[in-house]
């Protein structure tokens, strides 16, 4: 099983402020399947991210996924109030699907 | 409109059963693998089950392997969940949810539904 380590565990910045959001696999993920999710209290998970780099449909331009083997980031350029929630990273390229264990975006 | 409704949540006791079902709409379902994830109160995000296509081929992870089968039928646009032997540690909401590509049991997912509870506890 791929274990993937997400940090920090909670970022606290201010809106306009860049987010870099880091996950770390324990193997290296084979052609890139990574991906990364969005979650807001009460809801289901909001794809953002796949295959590392490819925005999901809809998904505003100042999302960005980059990395390959096992470091993988997911940067917001320009934090709007919405985007404060639970994020996860996603690894579907072994034969378990695995998730982080989220990064709380909050509010300073 | 893509749209995923799950049903069939609720309380059970430990080593029961439960069945929970996965109704899909707007899209050909029989095109797409399909898989469950759950979320314990509190917790993160846990991938459970997968099953191709056509059904021939299913994942489970290794907490639920050998209790839990997945299954779909295609006639009827459903996907479903049999979970045997529940413990306490099953407890969470279950999410259906579509993979963004056709060619590829393992994805990642872009339509989710909106989730059942599912709570084991005597």
């Amino acid at each position: 099983e791929i274990v993937l380590t997400q940090s920090p565990g909670t970022l606290s910045l201010s809106p306009g402020e860049r987010a870099t959001l880091s996950c770390r696999a324990s193997q290296s993920v084979s052609s890139s399947y990574l991906a990364w999710y969005q979650q807001k209290p009460g809801q289901a998970p909001r794809l953002l991210i796949y295959g590392a780099s490819s925005r999901a449909t809809g998904i505003p331009d100042r999302f960005s996924g980059s990395g390959s083997g096992t470091d993988f980031t997911l940067t917001i350029s320009r934090l709007e109030p919405e985007d404060f929630a639970v994020y996860y990273c996603q690894q579907y390229g072994s034969s378990q699907i695995t998730f982080g264990q989220g990064t709380r975006l909050e509010i300073k | 409109e893509v749209q995923l409704l799950e049903s069939g949540g609720g309380l059970v006791q430990p080593g029961g059963s439960l069945r929970l079902s996965c109704a899909a709409s707007g899209f050909t379902f029989s095109s797409y693998a399909m898989s469950w994830v759950r979320q314990a109160p509190g917790k993160g995000l846990e991938w459970v089950s997968a099953i191709s296509g056509s059904g021939g081929s299913t994942y489970y992870a290794d907490s639920v392997k050998g209790r839990f089968t997945i299954s779909r039928d295609n006639s009827k646009n459903t996907l479903y969940l049999q979970m045997n032997s529940l413990r306490a540690e099953d407890t969470a909401v279950y999410y259906c949810a579509k993979v963004i590509l056709e060619w590829l049991v393992l994805c990642a997912f872009d339509i989710w539904g909106q989730g059942t509870m599912v709570t084991v506890s005597s």
